[in-house]
């Protein structure tokens, strides 16, 4: 049972370029989530999804698309990354009430 | 403005003390989390409460609606308890301290 896995763990960007990170579950939780996390700001929300077809924006969507065709994936997709976008991203799964949240192991992106 | 606030944002305690770190709140939640960071970066969840008090090993959540207050206490803290411990609430969003770092020395 893998839980939440999120890749890569690593990532260097030049300005301008675009990725895509990615985000699996297998626990069948309905809501997924996208944060960044930056010093002295704790985590921030960027997009979520309640389940598959559905998305929303958070705190700080801007830069940032997702979809959610599936329960289990929940792709996170910088178009043309910035300087700015240079940080550590977290995937989150909830069961909707059932449990506390389930993390992926992180993304540290930077952008150059 | 922070819609979820932690104190303190920096603790010291020597092994074995007993560790208190609070978290307020100024929305209206369905449910409140702990969560934990150590070094390497990973984030568990240790707690999800919406009412009263949760015990798991040497952690013990508590909640307090009325006032908008949660605390999570450490008894008989160890160095491997040393990371950063997160509150966060689910409102109409989710929100996040910006956490409390812990270090217990040997």
């Amino acid at each position: 049972n893998a839980g939440v896995t999120q890749t890569p763990k690593f990532q260097v960007l030049k300005t301008g370029q675009s990725m895509t990170l990615q985000c699996a579950q297998d626990m069948n939780h309905e809501y997924m989530s996208w944060y960044r996390q930056d010093p002295g700001m704790g985590l921030r929300l960027i997009h979520y999804s309640v389940g598959a077809g559905i998305t929303d924006q958070g705190e700080v969507p801007n830069g940032y698309n997702v979809s959610r065709s599936t329960t289990e994936d929940f792709p996170l997709r910088l178009l043309s990354a910035a300087p700015s976008q240079t940080s550590v991203y977290f995937c989150a799964t909830e069961g909707l009430g059932r449990g506390g949240y389930t993390f992926g192991s992180g993304t540290r992106l930077t952008v150059v | 403005k922070n819609e979820v606030e932690q104190s303190p944002q920096n603790l010291t305690a020597q092994e074995g003390e007993f560790i208190t770190i609070n978290c307020s709140y100024s929305v209206g939640i369905s449910a409140l989390h702990w969560l934990q960071q150590h070094p390497g970066g990973g984030i568990v969840s240790l707690f999800m409460l919406s009412s009263g008090k949760k015990k798991h090993g040497r952690l013990i959540a508590t909640i307090n609606i009325q006032e908008k207050h949660s605390s999570l206490h450490i008894t008989a803290s160890h160095p491997r308890d040393s990371a950063v411990y997160i509150c966060a609430v689910t409102g109409n969003q989710f929100y996040f301290g910006t956490g409390t770092s812990l270090t217990v020395i040997p």
